[in-house]
């Protein structure tokens, strides 16, 4: 069935480090990703997206890549702050519909 | 613009009992989704709702339910709950309808069966 799959499951960096997280994902007919960022108590928040006529989108300190030959996409954050320890979790639309299928979530720590 | 509301925050059920949960959409969005979300399984799609009907429905078993009046507003229904059943239950509300959309998170209804 469809799946995505996301590594690592936790990344603990120091202030200021870059912070990468890859997922790929099975159905070839995906055309949307977005990512979401989902702190202690919270919902899910859509940090950014990228749909597949782009191999790539940056929004400050944030970008994503897609290859779509290779079916996986990947989130990049730089110049990371403490703030930004989260869950961070994949997603890639399903077959039918708009239904999202997530991954499991990056448990992201960031020490000062 | 508010966000997606739910109701309520938490919620602690007894096994066998039901229980509905509310979802209000962002103003002027009328697609509606339901997730659950636990350790084990993680974010796994309930059902979709758009114009009052139910567009799509996840691999979830009868007990779970789900409906969207004209306001677009949307309430799922769990009866005769079960343990296992304990989880965080998470609307998204959507602009549109269809495939490339944007969902958008409310906090979720934290749901306890005791």
């Amino acid at each position: 069935g469809e799946n995505v799959e996301q590594h690592p499951s936790t990344l603990s960096v120091q202030e200021g480090d870059s912070a990468v997280i890859k997922c790929t994902y099975s159905d070839s007919a995906s055309n949307y990703f977005p990512w979401y960022k989902q702190e202690l108590g919270k919902g899910p928040q859509l940090i950014i997206d990228i749909r597949s006529n782009v191999g790539e989108k940056k929004d400050q300190r944030i970008a994503v890549t897609l290859n779509k030959t290779a079916k996986h996409f990947s989130l990049h954050i730089t110049e990371t702050q403490p703030e930004d320890s989260a869950v961070y979790f994949c997603a890639a639309e399903g077959q039918a519909g708009t239904a999202l299928i997530f991954g499991k979530g990056t448990t992201l720590s960031v020490s000062s | 613009k508010a966000g997606v509301t739910q109701t309520p925050r938490y919620l602690i059920k007894t096994r066998g009992q039901q229980v509905t949960l509310s979802c209000s959409p962002i103003s002027g969005h009328r697609s509606v989704s339901w997730y659950q979300q636990t350790p084990g399984q993680g974010l796994q799609f309930l059902f979709e709702y758009f114009s009052e009907t139910q567009r799509n429905k996840g691999n979830f078993p009868g007990r779970f339910s789900g409906r969207q009046f004209s306001n677009s507003r949307s309430e799922m229904n769990v009866s005769t709950l079960e343990l296992g059943d304990s989880a965080l239950y998470l609307c998204a509300s959507s602009p549109r309808v269809g495939r490339n959309t944007e969902a958008f998170f409310g906090q979720g209804t934290r749901l306890t069966v005791v």
